[in-house]
């Protein structure tokens, strides 16, 4: 099965800091990458998602981007954290139909 | 919009009974819905998937429902243990590249 490898796993950044979370994943080829954000008490909030190497779609307007350089290689960036930044976001591999992968996480805190 | 509800933030229940957590969704179509399970500060790990033509599934000591025409799901875990204290995540898919989550239910098995 897959391994979705995330760091760090928390992280505190002063507003106006840049960002940059990698994601990478083992156990499979080409595989369809998503970044979610989850609020305190609240759902997983898709951010991007990607289907392959350098194709990346955005599902909600925002201070964030992402890239894909690799197959297997997902990153989510920020030139400049706002508070509204903070939060746990998560790494998924997911294929149509079949269960999601997810990684550990990475607990960001904006100051 | 796509609305995912999932049943009251948080459910306490007496080991050995049986738990049910309630999915339902609006201005929605899935093709499948899925059960994941989060423990606090993990990402969330899949337990169940079922079809749009399919009523019922099993696994072990969970029991997962789905009715297209109430559009919603019910997910049971039976002689509950307080291992099964976590986090409880629906997630609906379609035909398209995305999985949209609930808030999830939050359960806590008391021994």
């Amino acid at each position: 099965s897959q391994t979705i490898h995330q760091w760090p796993a928390t992280l505190v950044q002063p507003v106006g800091s840049p960002l940059s979370l990698e994601c990478t994943v083992e156990g499979t080829s080409n595989p369809n990458l998503y970044w979610y954000r989850q609020a305190a008490g609240r759902g997983l909030q898709l951010l991007f998602y990607s289907v392959g190497i350098g194709q990346i779609s955005s599902e909600v307007p925002q201070n964030l981007s992402a890239s894909r350089p690799q197959d297997r290689q997902f990153i989510l960036s920020s030139k400049k954290l706002l508070l509204s930044d903070s939060g746990f976001y998560l790494c998924a591999s997911y294929r149509l139909n079949t269960e999601a992968f997810f990684g550990q996480g990475t607990r960001l805190t904006v100051v | 919009s796509q609305k995912i509800e999932q049943n009251s933030e948080a459910l306490n229940i007496q080991e050995g009974k049986t738990a049910t957590l309630t999915c339902n969704y609006t201005n929605y179509s899935p093709a499948y819905l899925q059960w994941y399970r989060q423990d606090p500060g993990r990402g969330p790990v899949f337990l169940l998937l079922i079809r749009e033509n399919e009523k019922e599934k099993r696994k072990e000591r969970l029991k997962v429902t789905f009715d297209t025409t109430l559009k919603q799901s019910l997910f049971h875990i039976t002689a509950s243990q307080p291992a099964d204290s976590a986090t409880y995540l629906c997630a609906l898919g379609g035909n398209d590249y995305k999985l949209s989550f609930g808030a999830g239910t939050t359960v806590t098995v008391r021994a």
